[in-house]
């Protein structure tokens, strides 16, 4: 079974500053996606930014950037200049490229504090 | 873009009642998962779904089925609720070229009596 683990329950991070929301995970498989999902104070969880396992390269959306590393299964979440709006929860979750189906980390609630 | 609706944000419903959560999707998605969302818990597979009248279970299937009788639309049936049943239920579906992006719904609260 795929187990992902999200160490950090709770961040804080002063407006403007660079927070590191780290994750990692255990597989056997060789196939799959690993996401960054974010949910607002009562609002729908959202996708921050994916990542394919074939690709070496880090993955990159606006502010947010991934640092992965395949063979140390590290998955971390970069935010830089951290906005108020970026206080959600974060998941971290792990995806079969086959059947979709999926193992989220217990997430980390992150503070952004103006 | 993508919209999975639920049938209600909040649900009250009383210990031994059966108890039907509905989840849409609008973009034609293969797949179809129901969690359930605890504090310190994160979301929990209860059940998936690849296909119509396809099912399997996820990592909590007990003391729930689920049904998919059309491509858009998968329930969540709890035959006879109980109180440790009291959690945040997320609908998703994932399908096409999005690279098995998860879409979510808005959540249902329900509360067992």
């Amino acid at each position: 079974a795929q187990t992902v683990t999200q160490s950090q329950p709770e961040m804080s991070v002063q407006e403007a500053e660079t927070v590191t929301l780290s994750c990692t995970y255990d597989t056997s498989e060789s196939n799959y996606y690993l996401f960054w999902y974010k949910q607002p104070p009562s609002r729908q969880m959202i996708l921050v930014i994916r990542q394919e396992a074939y690709k070496q390269q880090n993955a990159t959306e606006n502010r947010f950037s991934v640092n992965f590393q395949k063979a140390a299964k590290s998955f971390s979440l970069k935010i830089s200049d951290s906005q108020l709006g970026d206080t959600a929860m974060y998941f971290c979750a792990f995806i079969w490229a086959n059947a979709g189906k999926s193992t989220f980390g217990d997430g980390t609630t992150l503070t952004v504090k103006p | 873009d993508v919209k999975v609706t639920q049938s209600s944000r909040y649900l009250v419903k009383r210990t031994g009642e059966k108890v039907f959560l509905e989840c849409v999707q609008d973009m034609d998605h293969e797949n179809m998962f129901w969690y359930r969302q605890d504090p310190g818990l994160g979301l929990r597979l209860i059940y998936f779904s690849y296909d119509v009248k396809m099912k399997e279970k996820g990592d909590i299937p007990e003391g729930y089925s689920v049904s998919r009788e059309k491509k858009e639309r998968f329930s969540l049936i709890l035959e006879s609720a109980s109180t440790n049943q009291t959690s945040m239920y997320l609908c998703a579906s994932s399908g096409g070229t999005r690279n098995n992006e998860q879409f979510f719904g808005p959540g249902t609260r329900l509360t067992v009596l």
